[in-house]
């Protein structure tokens, strides 16, 4: 089963540095690779989806890439602004569209 | 995107009641569909996967006969918590797969339901 694991649990920077947070996973075998933010006691937020052949996606301020043969992901924000506060969460579905979710990273940017 | 509205987003109700939580593909056909649970301060899990016209497929270590899983049309989904107790109370929250004419399937989060048992 696959297994999905988040690095740092939590962080908090200053407002306007850049950051890592990152996603490793146990079973290469992933449709795509998705992060999601999700807001105290709100629901998720798709940011970025990386198909299994690619190896990055860009939104805005926002990069991801992913390396299947070593099962890891990464997410980039770029100059940090209080309104990134939340938790990030990545996610590896299978074939068939099941997700496994990661713990989740709890972010905190400072003003 | 596609659309998946999750009703309602929050609820209340007393223990030994049953809450009924409906997901909805608001502008696609969706066979398939997803319930995932998240208590507090930890990760989404997924509860069970949902069929149009047959038996959803449940995890390990979730009692069908206390979530009752229903999926009678290719927009609709519902998740019923039969006799909810207070360690019931959670982030409940569907998905919907969508699998368009071109490109890659997907899936679509509702907006979750917060279930809180008193």
């Amino acid at each position: 089963k696959q297994e999905v694991t988040q690095i740092p649990a939590a962080l908090s920077v200053p407002e306007g540095e850049n950051l890592v947070l990152n996603c490793s996973f146990t079973d290469s075998a992933i449709y795509n690779l998705q992060w999601f933010r999700q807001d105290p006691g709100k629901g998720l937020t798709s940011l970025l989806l990386i198909q299994s052949s690619q190896r990055e996606q860009t939104s805005g301020r926002l990069n991801a890439s992913l390396d299947k043969s070593s099962g890891r992901s990464t997410l980039y924000i770029a100059a940090s602004q209080p309104g990134d506060s939340a938790t990030y969460l990545c996610a590896a579905p299978n074939t068939g569209n099941q997700f496994y979710f990661g713990t989740g990273t709890s972010l905190t940017v400072i003003p | 995107g596609a659309v998946v509205s999750q009703h309602p987003s929050r609820v209340i109700c007393k223990s030994g009641t049953s809450v009924k939580i409906e997901c909805r593909s608001l502008d696609f056909q969706a066979t398939t569909m997803f319930w995932y649970r998240q208590f507090p301060k930890q990760s989404l899990m997924l509860m069970a996967t949902s069929n149009e016209g047959s038996k959803a497929t449940y995890e390990q270590g979730v009692e069908k006969d206390k979530f009752l899983i229903n999926h009678a049309s290719l927009t609709l989904s519902t998740l019923t918590v039969t006799s909810a107790h207070p360690e019931d109370s959670s982030f409940y929250i569907c998905s919907a797969e969508h699998i368009p004419d071109r490109g890659f399937t997907e899936a679509f989060f509702g907006q979750g339901t917060r279930l809180t048992v008193v």
